[in-house]
């Protein structure tokens, strides 16, 4: 089936320690996102690509970056992880820039350490 | 950028209640979806309303997007304890170079048997 997959699906890091999620998509969308989500709250955008441009929310710390080489599959890195930073992890895909309807991967669960 | 604002945050009742939930926004959304999201997964696309005064059904779900198409709200009927998740508006932002998805303030909704 064609599928959001995130790995790994749970995350322990240690404070400082650098770390990168992972999302690929079997579904050729050209909109991949990246949200996190803390305890029961609403998921907040990081970032988002439309194909290679990238798009950074205004509020998104320079800790955190990302990188997508190609259309299937994108990376969240983690420069120096926080303990604020222990959230929930979603990447999510739209068809396209005028479609924004979301497919999400099951998430990744950073805990640090 | 475009926001949007659920009610209530959280929400406890016994199985076989009925419940609303609202979305509601200043702005005017071409579209609005909604979204279920059920502990330690990512959120799942309930369904997309377009058109302003629509109504969709999704079994015991009923979906209606304002004539103005700035606010929507979610009808549940007859709750069951499966139905229990976290429920998130969302509609398309286009703020910036292309669009993105934004989400409500979420509403926790918990059913007991």
């Amino acid at each position: 089936d064609a599928m959001v997959i995130q790995n790994p699906r749970y995350q322990v890091t240690q404070f400082g320690k650098p770390v990168t999620l992972s999302c690929s998509q079997t579904l050729n969308h050209n909109v991949m996102y990246w949200y996190q989500q803390k305890s029961s709250q609403a998921p907040k955008l990081l970032f988002h690509y439309y194909d290679k441009d990238f798009n950074n929310e205004a509020d998104t710390p320079d800790n955190f970056q990302s990188r997508r080489p190609n259309t299937s599959f994108c990376f969240l890195d983690i420069r120096s992880p926080g303990l604020g930073d222990a959230a929930m992890y979603l990447c999510a895909t739209s068809a396209d820039r005028g479609n924004t309807e979301a497919f999400f991967g099951q998430g990744t669960r950073l805990t640090v350490v | 950028t475009q926001l949007l604002e659920q009610s209530p945050q959280f929400l406890s009742i016994q199985e076989g209640e009925n419940l609303t939930v609202y979305c509601n926004s200043s702005s005017v959304f071409s579209s609005l979806q909604w979204y279920r999201q059920e502990p330690g997964e990512g959120p799942v696309l309930l369904v997309t309303v377009v058109t302003g005064g629509e109504v969709k059904k999704l079994k015991r779900l009923t979906f209606q997007f304002g004539d103005a198409r700035k606010d929507s709200s979610l009808h549940i009927t007859a709750a069951q304890p499966g139905d229990t998740g976290l429920y998130l508006c969302a509609g398309p932002d286009y703020g910036g170079a292309t669009n993105k998805l934004i989400f409500g303030t979420g509403t926790l909704l918990a059913v007991q048997p």
